[in-house]
């Protein structure tokens, strides 16, 4: 089955910094890469996802690359923010058929002021 | 319209006793899947249904675990025996046509 790994599992930067999130998938076959924002003591909540068919996308100060190649995406966040601050899981799965999603172990993000 | 429901957001039991988790997905989602969540983890993946087709259980982590899911919209997770390794949030999630997974605000389960 689907394998994720996610790097770093914790990241502290400046407010203003930039923040990147790597992941890496073992199937082939997964061709959806969302990344989801759990907020202390909330849900996780999609705020970006990527398609196999291209290789960044970019939404204000935050962008996804994806690599198929090598198999893995990564998460981009500029000009951090304090409500930044939360854990980020990135995901695999396929679009058609079976599509259990798997999900990396996340990363807490701390935006120090 | 409504998001993900999940019910009821805390429950205290104690160990031994069976428990009930309920999700309402979103209307017209076909797909539902079950996470579960401790304290600073991440997320444990349980039980994936997918409209008709047999449930995808590798995740679960005991046969004190199981799930149904009653008419292709509502789901109930129901853990027997209740341990205090079961101590965790439980998440329901539905998915979209999209492929985009909607989270309900998750059981928040105490074993004590």
């Amino acid at each position: 089955g689907e394998n994720v790994e996610q790097h770093p599992s914790t990241l502290s930067v400046q407010e203003g910094d930039s923040a990147v999130i790597k992941c890496t998938y073992s199937d082939s076959a997964s061709n959806y890469f969302p990344w989801y924002k759990q907020e202390l003591g909330k849900r996780p909540q999609l705020i970006i996802d990527i398609r196999s068919n291209v290789g960044e996308k970019k939404d204000q100060r935050i962008a996804v690359t994806l690599n198929k190649t090598a198999k893995h995406f990564s998460l981009h966040i500029t000009e951090t923010q304090p409500e930044d601050s939360a854990v980020y899981f990135c995901a695999a799965s396929s679009t058609g058929g079976y599509q259990k999603v798997t999900f990396g172990i996340g990363t807490k993000l701390q935006v120090i002021p | 319209g409504a998001g993900v429901s999940q019910s009821p957001s805390n429950k205290v039991t104690e160990k031994g006793k069976d428990v009930e988790l309920r999700c309402d997905p979103i209307s017209g989602h076909t797909a539902l899947y079950w996470y579960r969540q401790s304290l600073g983890q991440g997320l444990e993946f349980l039980i994936y249904f997918q409209g008709n087709s047999a449930p995808d259980k590798s995740g679960l982590p005991s046969d004190r675990f199981s799930a149904e899911r009653t008419g292709g919209s509502v789901s109930t997770l129901t853990i027997q025996r209740t341990q205090q390794e079961d101590s965790a949030v439980y998440l329901c999630a539905s998915r979209s046509p999209k492929n985009i997974q909607y989270f309900g605000a998750g059981t928040r389960l105490s074993v004590l």
